[in-house]
């Protein structure tokens, strides 16, 4: 099974900041086929990045991803009031049943 | 408009049974893949179980593999897990989510949710 391990645990961050979010798999992910998703509380995941970079629909160009192999990075270039939620990436190299979530970096107020 | 609707989410004591169900609308859900994918209270999120757009193929993590079943009705456009020999660490809000393209297991569409709490 891929471990992913998502730092820093929780970003504090004002308005108009830059965030910086990393994912790290304990072996290399096949095609980049990393997601990323944002959940705000008490609400269903939201679809953000898939195959590492691709941005899904309606999703504001301040998100991208990058990333290969092992380190993935989801940034948001300048942080508006209803980005700050918390964010889980997904590997999905591995077909079901290896299909694993990163711990999620909450991504809050300063 | 796509809508996963989930329901039967409720409190059930260890050992209990319990059957959830997902209605599909909004799309032609015999063309998807479908998951469940579980949040226990403040955690994160973990995949449970995976069903092809026919049926025929199906995958379970390694923690309820043998307890739950995943099946899904087309022609009702509807999504089942049946949850058997319930145990208090299956304690967590149930998603059913949208496989965007066969074949690559992420997930574009979402339902809101049902809490399953396993307590005596």
């Amino acid at each position: 099974e891929i471990v992913l391990t998502q730092s820093p645990g929780t970003l504090s961050l004002s308005p108009g900041e830059r965030a910086t979010l990393s994912c790290r798999a304990s072996q290399s992910i096949s095609r980049s086929y990393l997601a990323w998703y944002q959940q705000k509380p008490g609400q269903a995941p939201r679809l953000l990045i898939y195959g590492a970079s691709s941005r899904a629909t309606g999703i504001p160009d301040r998100f991208s991803g990058s990333g290969s192999g092992t380190d993935f990075t989801l940034t948001i270039s300048r942080l508006e009031p209803e980005d700050f939620a918390v964010y889980y990436c997904q590997q999905y190299g591995s077909s079901p049943p290896g299909l694993t979530f990163g711990g999620g970096t909450k991504v809050e107020i300063k | 408009e796509v809508q996963l609707v989930e329901s039967g989410g409720g409190l059930v004591q260890p050992g209990g049974s319990l059957r959830l169900s997902c209605a599909a609308s909004g799309f032609t859900f015999s063309n998807y893949e479908i998951n469940w994918v579980r949040q226990a209270p403040g955690k994160g999120l973990e995949w449970v179980s995976y069903i092809s757009s026919s049926g025929s193929t199906t995958y379970y993590a390694d923690s309820v593999k043998g307890r739950f079943t995943i099946s899904r009705d087309n022609a009702k456009n509807s999504l089942y897990l049946q949850m058997n020999s319930l145990r208090a660490e299956d304690t967590a809000v149930y998603y059913c989510a949208r496989d965007r393209t066969p074949g690559y297991y992420y997930f574009d569409y979402w339902g809101q949710g049902t809490l399953v709490t396993v307590s005596s």
